[in-house]
């Protein structure tokens, strides 16, 4: 199985801050890499697929980057709607597999 | 306006059955592949199982394999898990997802999920 590192596990970041969050897999997954977000008691939420792509409606301040084995996860100007979970997500090989998770709260 | 409900989730005894249902709404659904995914209390997400449209391809991860049956109506705009020979380890919040992609993978929308408790 494909192992998908998440960092940091936590996060707590100032409103306006720019935030990272990277993703390592354990091997070559070209960009089959999603990122979601989950509010608490919410289902999760599609918002980067294939690496980079923003999905309709999701606001441009969030960003996707990377191929291969190292992806990032941006979002320019943290806002208070954006504290959640965020998932990095593998479809390159069966099984899928997620990545642990990054809680990122308000400072 | 897409919309995925799951039902059938409850508290049932290690070695017991269960039966999820997940109806779909605002979308054609005999035209895409569908999902279930889990997420136990506190825990990370975990993929469980996936079938094509047509149900002619249908995976499962090692986990639940042999155990967990997933099927659809296309007729009835539904999708279903079976979950026999259950374990405290399946207890979790369990998701169905539109996947969305041309590959197995991309889930975009998830329904609002349904508890599964395994416990005696």
């Amino acid at each position: 199985d494909i192992q998908m590192t998440q960092s940091p596990s936590s996060l707590s970041a100032s409103v306006g801050d720019r935030v990272t969050i990277t993703c390592q897999a354990s091997q070559d997954i070209s960009n089959y890499l999603n990122w979601y977000q989950q509010k608490p008691g919410k289902a999760p939420k599609l918002l980067i697929y294939d690496a980079s792509n923003l999905e309709s409606g999701v606001p441009s301040r969030f960003s996707g980057s990377g191929s291969g084995t190292d992806f990032t996860f941006t979002i320019s100007s943290l806002q208070p709607e954006d504290i959640a979970t965020y998932f990095c997500q593998q479809y390159d090989n069966l099984p899928i597999t997620f990545g642990q998770g990054t809680r990122l709260e308000i400072k | 306006e897409v919309q995925l409900v799951e039902s059938g989730g409850g508290l049932v005894q290690p070695g017991g059955s269960l039966r999820l249902s997940c109806v779909v709404s605002g979308f054609t659904f005999s035209s895409y592949s569908m999902d279930w995914v889990r997420q136990a209390p506190g825990k990370g997400l975990e993929w469980v199982s996936y079938i094509s449209s047509s149900s002619s391809t249908i995976y499962y991860a090692d986990s639940v394999k042999g155990r967990f049956t997933i099927s659809r109506d296309n007729a009835k705009n539904s999708l279903y898990l079976q979950m026999n020979s259950l374990r405290d380890e399946d207890t979790a919040v369990y998701y169905c997802a539109r996947d969305y992609g041309t590959v197995v993978g991309v889930f975009d929308p998830w329904g609002q999920g349904t508890l599964v408790t395994v416990s005696s």
